[in-house]
């Protein structure tokens, strides 16, 4: 069965230190990934996506993301977190056969980031 | 350019009531979806529109309907809600033709049925 892993319910992190949040996934042939975030009351924003090449996907708001095919991960990163970083983050991958273009999403990671 | 908007953004129903979420894009796009978000669980496809005038179902399609009314846009429709149809609803579009594509969501509707 093609599925998204999020293993962190969630991830804090102190304001001005390097975040990571983890996403794993298992698709049959070539994955395009994806990574939301939401905000409380909001809908999903997109943030970036990985379609192919630069394993390395930047994004908005100074995320980025790294694609690792062999450990079949897609982990969003920031160099330095913003308290306004803080909130629900999901990861999603599209199997590049599939004709609905469905997105198959994780069960999302919180950030909460501290001053 | 308002993106996707989605009415209403939030509904109480009692158990066995009928209501239609609504959903409209202004970016041209071919593709229309509609999620179910519940907590820890991710969102879940119940319909999509790959173009003006095809349905199809999705993971979650028991106990709804939807309608591709045109290109911009696209309904969902409760006939007989129950109490686990409790949730958040969010409409999504995107380019066709593209696995790629960006799929772009909605605000959301906060449904609860009691």
């Amino acid at each position: 069965a093609q599925s998204v892993a999020q293993p962190e319910d969630q991830v804090n992190v102190a304001e001005g230190n390097p975040l990571t949040v983890k996403c794993t996934y298992s698709v049959s042939g070539n994955p395009y990934l994806f990574w939301y975030v939401q905000y409380p009351n909001r809908g999903l924003q997109f943030l970036l996506k990985y379609i192919t090449g630069d394993n390395l996907v930047k994004g908005s708001y100074g995320f980025e993301a790294e694609f690792n095919k062999s450990q079949t991960s897609f982990h969003l990163k920031k160099p330095s977190a913003l308290v306004s970083d803080s909130a629900l983050y999901f990861c999603a991958v599209r199997p590049w056969m599939d004709s609905s273009y469905k997105l198959i999403f994780g069960s999302g990671t919180r950030l909460l980031v501290r001053p | 350019n308002a993106g996707v908007t989605q009415t209403p953004k939030f509904q109480v129903l009692k158990t066995g009531q009928s209501m239609t979420l609504q959903c409209a894009q202004d970016m041209n796009h071919n593709s229309m979806y509609w999620y179910r978000q519940d907590p820890g669980m991710g969102l879940r496809l119940i319909y999509y529109s790959a173009s003006e005038g095809t349905t199809d179902k999705g993971e979650v399609p028991n106990g709804y309907n939807v309608s591709r009314l045109n290109k911009r846009e696209f309904s969902l429709r409760l006939e007989s809600a129950a109490p686990s149809q409790t949730s958040v609803y969010f409409c999504a579009s995107s380019e066709a033709g593209r696995a790629s594509a960006t799929q772009y969501f909605g605000p959301g509707t906060r449904l609860l049925v009691l």
